[in-house]
């Protein structure tokens, strides 16, 4: 599988957007870009996801590099309720089975301030 | 979307002894899955739980250890065998939607082993 990079932690102040970044230098032009977040003591949260073009949904935005090689997930005004772990996954698009496997890096800690 | 319903929430059981966790899901989903996210730690699949065969299971994980059943397309089942304190884990299992991969995620099962 693809490897992805993520900051471990970073802080926003409520209200504000927030970038937060990943690197899959080695994504394959099959590969998918998705997006979760786990939330203290809870299962973890589909967001977004994307191939090459930039992507809108309720709840954040998923903007991709040119190249691929990196992405950004923006959420357009923070809320205390949006501080949890971030994880930026490469899916394969491969068969049915092989393609919808997810394999969770470290992921980024979102922490946000009153 | 789909909702995903776990039990037990939490247990605590002694070494040695075996604990099965169900899954259901409230609408039929081809793709199910298990992960075991240990203390602190992010999410590792444990296997792909396949309707009418066996489970694919990830590297390091076994049969033998980890037995899954998947009897129809909205309910699952996975066994933690002869358990140690190192299984001691959150199990949480989660399905994928055909058209977009995008998965959902139990609220998962809290296991301490004593």
């Amino acid at each position: 599988d693809a490897k992805t990079t993520q900051p471990n932690s970073m802080e926003s102040n409520e209200e504000e957007p927030v970038h937060l970044p990943c690197n899959h230098s080695t994504i394959s032009g099959t590969d998918y870009i998705h997006w979760y977040r786990q939330l203290p003591s809870q299962g973890p949260e589909y967001v977004i996801h994307g191939l090459t073009s930039n992507v809108n949904n309720r709840m954040a935005s998923l903007a991709i590099a040119e190249d691929r090689k990196s992405s950004t997930l923006i959420l357009h005004r923070a809320t205390l309720r949006d501080a949890a772990v971030y994880y930026c996954i490469l899916r394969g698009g491969g068969g049915e089975t092989s393609g919808s496997r997810l394999t969770f890096g470290e992921g980024t800690q979102l922490t946000v301030n009153p | 979307s789909a909702v995903i319903s776990q039990k037990p929430s939490r247990d605590i059981c002694q070494r040695g002894t075996s604990l099965t966790i169900q899954c259901q899901v409230d609408s039929q989903v081809t793709m199910m899955f298990w992960y075991r996210q240990q203390p602190g730690q992010s999410l590792t699949l444990i296997a792909t739980a396949n309707q009418g065969s066996e489970a694919t299971y990830e590297s390091g994980f076994v049969i033998d250890k980890f037995p899954i059943s998947r009897p129809n397309l909205t309910f699952s089942t996975l066994t933690v065998s002869n358990m140690s304190p190192e299984d001691s884990s959150i199990y949480l299992c989660s399905v994928a939607l055909r058209l977009t991969y995008e998965q959902y995620f139990g609220p998962g099962t809290r296991l301490t082993v004593t």
